[in-house]
């Protein structure tokens, strides 16, 4: 079945970079999502990677995709307080649903 | 801007009681996804709507949801006879049936069942 995997957390200081990693199965995936959600907050898509890219890059955030091994990351340069949240990566099956892993809490310490 | 919103954002009802909750997507959206969350996990999804017609529904959907999109606009989750295992973030999404198909969120409706 579809599964995506993260793991929970994920500590930085102010100013590092991060890096949050995600493993998902269903090699059929057309794209993959990365979400942040602040508490009391909604998710908000942060950015998206079609499944025939290696590599995409927007300012701050790098998202790198290993297709063979079906692994996904996300790094954050230069990450400030305001990056402290939950990010979720997903995946976009065959068909319309998109499954969700469980999310990587990442704690910026000044 | 109107994004996706729902209504209420919390509920708190006894086990037994049936509940409904509310999603108006972006208008120009015609999918509509409901997702359930619970703590320290991700959204599961639940249900997706294409227009009005619901096209899937998770094995999570027992017989006592159920969710409605009658005109392709807004749409209704109904709860019957609430068990407290109910209780966790109901989510609301939409998106256009285009690549890549990106989920827009509400803020959620969060059920708390006593």
């Amino acid at each position: 079945g579809e599964d995506v995997e993260q793991s929970l957390f994920l500590s930085v200081r102010e100013g590092d970079s991060s890096v949050i990693n995600c493993t998902y199965t269903d090699s059929s995936s057309t794209y993959l999502y990365w979400y942040k959600q602040e508490p009391g907050a909604g998710l908000q898509l942060l950015t998206y990677i079609f499944s025939n890219m290696d590599m995409k890059q927007d300012q701050r955030l790098t998202v790198l995709l290993n297709k063979k091994d079906k692994h996904l990351s996300l790094r954050i340069a230069d990450t400030q307080t305001g990056d402290s949240a939950i990010y979720f990566c997903a995946e976009r099956t065959g068909g319309q649903n998109f499954v969700f892993g469980p999310g990587t809490r990442l704690s910026v310490l000044p | 801007d109107t994004g996706v919103s729902q209504d209420p954002r919390h509920k708190i009802t006894k086990r037994g009681q049936n509940v409904t909750f509310r999603c108006d997507p972006i208008s120009e959206h015609n999918r509509l996804y409901w997702y359930r969350q619970t703590l320290g996990q991700g959204p599961e999804f639940l249900t997706y709507f294409q227009n009005e017609a619901q096209l899937e529904k998770s094995r999570l959907l027992s017989d006592r949801f159920s969710a409605e999109r009658p005109k392709g606009s807004f749409s209704t989750l109904e709860i019957q006879r609430t068990e407290q295992g109910d209780s966790a973030m109901y989510l609301c999404a939409s998106s256009l049936d285009r690549a890549p198909g990106e989920l827009f969120f509400g803020e959620g409706s969060r059920l708390t069942v006593l």
